[in-house]
């Protein structure tokens, strides 16, 4: 079955530039997606990117998507200590519903 | 506009009992869902909706049941709480089943089962 895997812990720097990734073995997956979770609150979509993409930049974000590698990366420049958060890796197959997570990223950022 | 509401935010329950934990949307989405979130394995769907009268099996049904009588509301239900039952449930709805329409999430029930 489909499988999204992450690490579980990452600490930063405040103004240092944070990169979290994520590899997957579905190999349908058409769309990536990036959610955030702070505190006590449930999900929210920073960013996602099609397939046949290999690179998106959003403001402070950078995604960037190795298809060969099956490997999805999220890049954030200048980290600030309100970018602490979990950041989950999602795939989703076209026409799907379904949607896979991975376990989470823990992101701290030291002042 | 208050997105996806969920309640409650919090409960304790005696292996056993029964409850019932509701989710409202406002936003006239079609597709909801219920995840399960547990520490080192992400979010795994329990049960979903693609409308009102339709549901389907997740990843993790069993011991849960789900209803969609309207398009805003999508209870789950426990049937006899257990202690592998303990964890944080979110619910998730979006427009419909295109991938660029991101899921919105409630902030979560925090069930304890002891």
């Amino acid at each position: 079955g489909e499988d999204v895997e992450q690490s579980l812990f990452l600490s930063v720097r405040e103004g240092d530039s944070s990169v979290i990734n994520c590899t997957y073995t579905d190999s349908s997956s058409t769309y990536l997606y990036w959610y955030k979770q702070e505190p006590g609150a449930g999900l929210q979509l920073l960013t996602y990117i099609f397939s046949n993409m290999d690179m998106k930049q959003d403001q402070r974000l950078t995604v960037l998507l190795n298809k060969k590698d099956k490997h999805l990366s999220l890049r954030i420049a200048d980290t600030q200590t309100g970018d602490s958060a979990i950041y989950f890796c999602a795939l989703r197959a076209t026409g799907g519903f379904k949607t896979i997570f991975g376990a989470g990223t823990r992101l701290f950022v030291k002042a | 506009n208050a997105g996806v509401t969920q309640t409650p935010k919090f409960q304790v329950l005696k292996t056993g009992q029964s409850m019932t934990l509701q989710c409202a949307q406002d936003m006239n989405h079609e597709y909801m869902s219920w995840y399960r979130q547990d520490p080192g394995m992400g979010l795994r769907l329990i049960h979903y909706s693609v409308g009102a009268g339709i549901t389907d099996q997740g990843e993790v049904p069993n011991g849960y049941n789900v209803s969609r009588s309207t398009t805003e509301d999508f209870p789950l239900r426990l049937l006899s709480a257990a202690p592998s039952q303990t964890s944080v449930y979110f619910c998730a709805s979006s427009y419909d089943r295109g991938g660029n329409q991101p899921q919105h999430f409630g902030d979560g029930t925090r069930l304890s089962i002891l």
